[in-house]
């Protein structure tokens, strides 16, 4: 089945490690999202990428990284300078066309926790 | 993206319709109106999506207000796999991504 997924389901850091989050999509979609998701809150925009070897920050890419390297694939690195790691991040894709309103795909998250 | 206001929560009871509201006052006519679902401990899902007409799908339907400045997802008959929270979102017809508020959290009551 086409879909997107995020692995590890669940992932413990040290404080002071990176750590790389999986997003893979076999949709052919052209963009690619990064949110992050506190206990009771909406999602929030952490980088985003519309094209292979471009990215833009959301509102929130401070001590994150990301790199698109291939259209199906959109990692996320959790840096040493992110202070409050723990959450759940989501990745989402979507097709890109002009005139046309597509929705976004949402995989089933990863929840980042600081040991 | 415009700004959408949702009640924080609602409560239904099971086999009931339930009708989830959403203000945009501020709608720009090249907005479309969204509708997403997250269930716990999952992503958020697709529910529907609409520019001026009413919409219909298997999960649920879309009333949007002649001015557009309010809409409403219809669940026709709520079940306890309904019980989610709910995100209304506006997105304009380019390609920027989707901007979450809080949503409104449906209860189901068995």
């Amino acid at each position: 089945d086409g879909g997107i997924t995020q692995s590890p389901k669940y992932l413990f850091r040290k404080e002071g490690q990176n750590v790389t989050l999986s997003c893979e999509q076999n949709l052919n979609h052209d963009a690619m999202y990064w949110y992050r998701q506190d206990p009771g809150q909406g999602l929030r925009l952490i980088y985003y990428s519309q094209i292979v070897n471009d990215f833009q920050k959301g509102d929130i890419a401070e001590g994150y990284s990301v790199s698109r390297e291939k259209k199906e694939s959109f990692p996320l690195t959790v840096t040493s300078a992110q202070k409050n790691p723990t959450a759940f991040y989501l990745c989402a894709s979507r097709q890109l066309r002009t005139g046309s309103n597509q929705p976004q795909h949402f995989g089933d998250g990863t929840r980042l926790s600081i040991l | 993206d415009a700004k959408t206001t949702q009640p924080n929560s609602m409560e239904s009871n099971e086999e009931e319709p339930v009708h989830l509201p959403c203000n945009h006052s501020t709608i720009s006519g090249t907005d479309y109106i969204h509708w997403y679902r997250q269930l716990p401990s999952q992503g958020p899902e697709y529910v529907i999506h609409g520019l001026t007409s009413n919409v219909n799908n298997r999960m649920a339907s879309l009333a949007i207000a002649e001015d557009r400045k309010s809409s409403t997802l219809i669940l026709h008959r709520a079940t306890l796999r309904d019980a989610a929270v709910y995100y209304c979102i506006l997105q304009n017809s380019g390609n920027t991504p989707l901007v979450f508020g809080k949503g409104t959290r449906l209860s189901v009551i068995a």
